[in-house]
């Protein structure tokens, strides 16, 4: 079965970068993009982005161009996200998803990381 | 971007009570709409995609219709498990996006 693994709550300073990994099993890795997607306090979940597996190919929501960075290593089947200048309204749950019923469908997601920025 | 709005934002029912969740888009989706169930400390569960059609393992109580802006999630029969928040979201363009959240609460 499908299972996505992330690492562990961050704490991190104002104008910080986060990287939070991503670790895929239960299908082929290079078959499904991989999304990021994000859900502050009390609010809906938020897309950021997404990762071509296959090729490396990424493309981000607007607000995040500039700030996030998403990479994947296909030996180990792991996708990592990165988003630099973190400020306190970055302080969220982060979820990589992925699909099986149709792309941008967020069938599987992986546990979330937690992200608190704070000084 | 394309805004969603769900109402109502909370819903009061009791056990074996009919939910009608409504979601509005701002333009068009086509069908490119699903509607996922989050319960607190968990990730959102998928549970409709293409706005009627039921993910993997999703019991037959849940059901959605809609087409172009106006999308419904009805849930017949309401079981103590399906008391949750419940979002839609689109994947008709960059950027997807969700709506807000119905929060359905137990009468």
């Amino acid at each position: 079965q499908v299972q996505l693994v992330q690492s562990g709550a961050e704490l991190k300073k104002p104008g910080a970068s986060v990287k939070v990994t991503c670790k895929a099993s239960g299908y082929i890795f290079s078959k499904y993009y991989m999304h990021w997607l994000r859900q502050a306090p009390g609010q809906g979940p938020e897309w950021m982005g997404v990762i071509d597996p296959s090729g490396g190919g990424t493309t981000s929501a607007r607000k995040f161009l500039g700030r996030l960075t998403m990479t994947r290593d296909t030996s180990t089947s792991t996708v990592f996200m990165d988003l630099s200048g973190l400020r306190s309204e970055d302080t969220a749950v982060y979820y990589c998803a992925t699909y099986s019923s149709g792309p941008a469908n967020f069938d599987h997601w992986g546990q979330g990381t937690l992200v608190t920025v704070s000084s | 971007e394309i805004v969603l709005t769900q109402s109502p934002a909370t819903l009061s029912l009791s056990p074996g009570e009919r939910a009608t969740l409504s979601c509005r888009a701002s333009q068009s989706v086509s069908s490119y709409l699903a509607w996922y169930q989050q319960k607190p400390g968990q990730a959102p569960r998928l549970l409709i995609y293409d706005a009627s059609n039921r993910a993997t393992g999703v019991p037959p109580r849940f059901s959605g219709s809609g087409s172009g802006t106006d999308f419904t999630l009805t849930i017949s029969g309401l079981e103590p498990e399906d008391f949750a928040v419940y979002y839609c979201q689109h994947r008709s363009d960059w950027p997807y996006t969700f709506g807000q959240g119905t929060k359905l609460e137990i009468k």
